[in-house]
């Protein structure tokens, strides 16, 4: 049961323009939302996150939306850069039996920016 | 660099056979979870320890096993491996318990089952 969908395997965008990367989620229990990048041979590292009492976020060329009536978020990158070329995955949080949290991720989707 | 350590980088075994997998946390996180990553998988959710305690339990095998020792280095046990059990295993650290944290990744271990 996929509970966090990035329906997008992969995404081309010109160097300049946005980025608009789509995320769902299925699990009314969340409540908190990331997304990771990742680089070919590393491990993901952190970009940027929101709390479900917000429905915006923004930090430099980077922006998250969060929708929660649609249970859907969205990550805006103004401008795209050849950098941002990497895996990015969507990550929500929430209880999940108990008091335990648990970061469920989405598959993934592959940003291409060209030049 | 995230300053979490995985090793070993690659490892290539043979089906039935056990490995383990080494995972040193950044300096004063408390909290270690494991990932898999499969071919068109995201990453799956296998444990985490929070100061040696087992603290959460996703989609673990039960042919996998974790660890957190005193130091608060982790270790993953994959036995009767399967060729399925191919995948990139990722070791995570946090300061804290909730997993509504943000998360410091290592680089991987990739496990191939032949």
């Amino acid at each position: 049961d996929q509970q966090v969908k990035q329906n997008s395997p992969s995404l081309s965008v010109q160097e300049g323009r946005i980025s608009i990367l789509n995320c769902d989620y299925t699990n009314s229990m969340f409540d908190y939302f990331l997304w990771y990048k990742k680089y070919p041979a590393e491990g993901p590292t952190f970009l940027i996150s929101i709390s479900s009492i917000k429905d915006k976020n923004e930090d430099g060329r980077f922006t998250v939306f969060l929708n929660k009536s649609a249970k859907h978020l969205s990550l805006h990158i103004v401008p795209s850069q050849p950098g941002d070329s990497a895996v990015y995955f969507c990550a929500a949080s929430g209880r999940s039996g108990g008091s335990n949290y648990k970061l469920t991720f989405g598959k993934g989707t592959l940003l291409t920016v060209n030049p | 660099d995230s300053g979490v350590t995985q090793t070993p980088k690659h490892l290539i075994t043979a089906t039935g056979q056990r490995v383990t997998l080494r995972c040193s946390p950044r300096s004063g996180d408390l909290s270690v979870y494991w990932y898999q990553q499969s071919l068109d998988q995201g990453l799956q959710f296998l444990i985490q320890y929070y100061n040696g305690e087992e603290r959460a339990k996703g989609n673990i095998l039960e042919r996998f096993s974790a660890q957190q020792f005193p130091d608060l280095h982790s270790e993953l046990n994959l036995s009767s491996l399967e060729l399925g059990d191919s995948a990139l295993y990722f070791c995570a650290s946090s300061v804290g318990r909730a997993t509504n944290e943000k998360l410091f990744f290592g680089s991987g271990t990739q496990l191939s089952v032949l």
